[in-house]
């Protein structure tokens, strides 16, 4: 079954402390990986698109990096504005794109 | 670019009432996509159309609730009888088409059932 996890569920960090986040997912034919930011009251916000393992994206403080298994988004020494959720996604193949989406993780940055 | 338009962001009702949605795309935009969101969990895919074609629904849809997107513009979700467990966000995204186009949401309706 498809599937995709995300971890931690919640992290809270000091400002300037960075740390990465985790998603790993069981797909059948991975047709790439998208991250997304949420803050509350509001609809999720494209960050990047990362379609084949060894791929690496940069935006700001914040680097999305894709294996066969897993991707990671690292993010280098955080500000209280980075606080929100990230949400990883994926399409299913041969489902005209319809993503299946993480959990989330909970981020909270403090000054 | 004028993002997704999502109309209301707020509803509350009483249950068994019919509420209705409405969702504006991007207007390059030929898929639109329907996700319900739980608090603490990722959106949860419902329905999408390419065009004015409904191509796909999910379980999650029940016989109560009824998409359409006429003309291959806007798009409306109805959910007929509201109950309780209907409680939710419900999101709009829209993308060019392709599974690796990124798709880009609006901001919801808060659906909250008395």
């Amino acid at each position: 079954e498809d599937q995709v996890t995300q971890s931690p569920e919640a992290l809270r960090l000091q400002e300037g402390e960075s740390s990465s986040l985790n998603c790993s997912y069981t797909v059948s034919g991975l047709r790439g990986l998208f991250w997304y930011r949420q803050d509350p009251g509001k609809g999720p916000e494209f960050l990047f698109t990362l379609y084949s393992a060894g791929e690496e994206k940069e935006k700001e403080r914040l680097k999305a990096t894709l294996t066969k298994k897993e991707s990671f988004l690292h993010i280098t020494a955080p500000k209280p504005e980075d606080s929100a959720t990230y949400l990883c996604a994926v399409p299913i193949y041969n489902q005209g794109g319809k993503l299946i989406f993480g959990q989330g993780t909970e981020l909270s940055v403090k000054p | 670019d004028t993002g997704v338009s999502q109309d209301p962001r707020h509803k509350i009702t009483k249950r068994g009432q019919n509420v209705t949605f409405r969702c504006d795309p991007i207007s390059e935009h030929n898929r639109l996509y329907w996700y319900r969101q739980t608090l603490g969990q990722g959106p949860e895919f419902l329905t999408y159309f390419q065009n004015e074609a409904q191509l796909e629904k999910s379980r999650l849809l029940s016989d109560r609730f009824s998409a359409e997107r006429p003309k291959g513009s806007f798009s409306t979700l109805e959910i007929q009888r509201t109950e309780q467990g209907d409680s939710a966000m419900y999101l709009c995204a829209s993308s060019l088409e392709g599974s690796r186009q990124p798709q880009h949401f609006g901001d919801g309706t808060r659906l909250s059932i008395l």
